[in-house]
């Protein structure tokens, strides 16, 4: 298995709403990121955890709040977003955690979680 | 600071022949560089790095690489393009600071049939 799963691909929602994006993968791998993309721009890198622990945290917005469960799974929640956070999300994954040959290799992307909203 | 260029906002070549999407960087340090491709509403897909070694890197689907350190730079070719190559490319570097991946703006190829 080489993948990385997102759930949901599409996700509409209020401003009062609280909601979650699910990204799971299951080739062992240790570091785990989120990327926000808005339309013809690159992704910007939101959060990463490496071996189950946040290492970084780009100075997102408490509104999203992330999570790692376990070493397979990554959440991020959602609460009281703003229109200007409607973009795509990325999950990717690297074989090694930061500083351990994290980024010697390359990153596995899911296909995103397209978020609206309204 | 640390950071990818890509000149480009957009390539059109037609099909059948070579194509280059150009890639200049700024690190402290060796370079680790990566080259990454995203075809619409997908994720994007790792196409090829250069760590060390050969200046020159192949990668997925018939694409290769050219590392130059005198120019700083880490063009994308291939010899014949495919309208299936039309895409979204992004140069990135390894941020040394962090041990994360930063991109490059990206460039839009478009291979015309």
């Amino acid at each position: 298995d080489t993948e990385v799963t997102q759930t949901p691909k599409h996700l509409v929602m209020g401003m009062t709403n609280k909601k979650s994006l699910k990204c799971e993968q299951h080739m062992g791998h240790r570091a785990m990121y989120w990327y926000k993309q808005k339309a013809k721009k690159p992704p910007e890198l939101m959060f990463v955890y490496s071996y189950e622990k946040l290492s970084i945290n780009e100075s997102v917005p408490s509104r999203f709040s992330p999570e790692c469960p376990n070493s397979s799974l990554l959440n991020l929640h959602l609460h009281a977003l703003q229109p200007e956070d409607s973009a795509l999300y990325l999950c990717a994954s690297s074989q090694d955690g930061l500083f351990s040959g994290g980024s010697t290799g390359e990153l596995f992307f899911g296909e995103g979680s397209r978020l609206t909203v309204l | 600071a640390q950071s990818v260029a890509q000149p480009e906002d957009q390539v059109n070549v037609a099909e059948g022949n070579p194509l280059t999407v150009k890639c200049t960087y700024s690190v402290s340090g060796n370079p680790y560089l990566f080259w990454y491709v995203q075809y619409p509403n997908r994720g994007l897909q790792f196409l090829l790095k250069y760590i060390t070694g050969d200046n020159l890197v192949k990668g997925s689907y018939g694409f290769e690489a050219e590392f130059n350190k005198s120019q700083t730079s880490f063009h994308l070719k291939k010899p014949s393009a495919l309208v299936s190559d039309s895409a979204l490319y992004f140069c990135a570097v390894r941020d040394t600071r962090d041990d994360t991946i930063i991109f490059g703006k990206g460039t839009r190829l478009h291979i015309l049939p």
